[in-house]
């Protein structure tokens, strides 16, 4: 079955000490690699969509990067705003999105 | 705020009932996702709908039905509840079928089937 597999379940910074967190997902149909943010109690919220190996993305501190198996979300000089849970999601063949448990990331100022 | 909006916000039942949740798209979106959130599964997919027809179905129960209606609007029917049922139930939109759009989150129904 089409899996996305994340890692760590939890991350705890120091502001201003990056990091990465990992996706890892099934090769095989992959149609698309998203990343969403999510706050407690909200909906996720869109930051980026990758589509094929070596592509990169930036949005401020963040920067996501695809290889031929894996996601990474870097995060660089982090603040406490940035402190939720990220989630990435894949789309495969007809339209099916697997999404993974998450990254909890606390950063402490 | 995404522009999709969800009502009702919570929602208390009991078993054997049937509820039903209702979202509206972002103006202009086409295709509607409903989510399923609880605590020991993450976000599982459920159902995708594009401009009144059904695009694509993930781990959807039986017991559950979708529709989306021609204001593209969409409801979430939830029958014969049981206690595991109780979970965030999210609707997203995007502007088209396919993935090259990403989708926008409403804040969710929460659910507690007692």
């Amino acid at each position: 079955e089409d899996q996305v597999t994340q890692s760590p379940e939890a991350l705890r910074l120091q502001e201003g000490e990056s990091s990465s967190l990992n996706c890892s997902y099934t090769v095989s149909g992959l149609r698309g690699l998203f990343w969403y943010r999510q706050d407690p109690g909200k909906g996720p919220e869109f930051l980026f969509t990758l589509y094929s190996a070596g592509e990169e993305k930036e949005k401020e501190r963040l920067k996501a990067t695809l290889t031929k198996k894996e996601s990474f979300l870097h995060i660089t000089a982090p603040k406490p705003e940035d402190s939720a849970t990220y989630l990435c999601a894949a789309r495969y063949n007809f339209n099916k999105f697997y999404f993974g448990s998450g990254t909890k990331l606390n950063v402490k100022p | 705020d995404s522009g999709v909006t969800q009502t009702p916000k919570h929602l208390i039942t009991a078993t054997g009932q049937r509820v039903t949740l209702r979202c509206s798209p972002r103006s202009g979106d086409l295709s509607v996702y409903w989510y399923q959130q609880s605590l020991d599964q993450g976000l599982q997919f459920l159902i995708q709908y594009y401009n009144g027809e059904e695009r694509a179905k993930g781990n959807i129960l039986e017991r559950f039905s979708a529709q989306q209606f021609p204001d593209l609007h969409s409801e979430l029917n939830l029958s014969s509840l049981e206690l595991g049922d109780s979970a965030l139930y999210f609707c997203a939109s995007s502007a088209t079928s396919g993935s090259a759009n990403e989708q926008f989150f409403g804040p969710g129904t929460r659910l507690t089937v007692l």
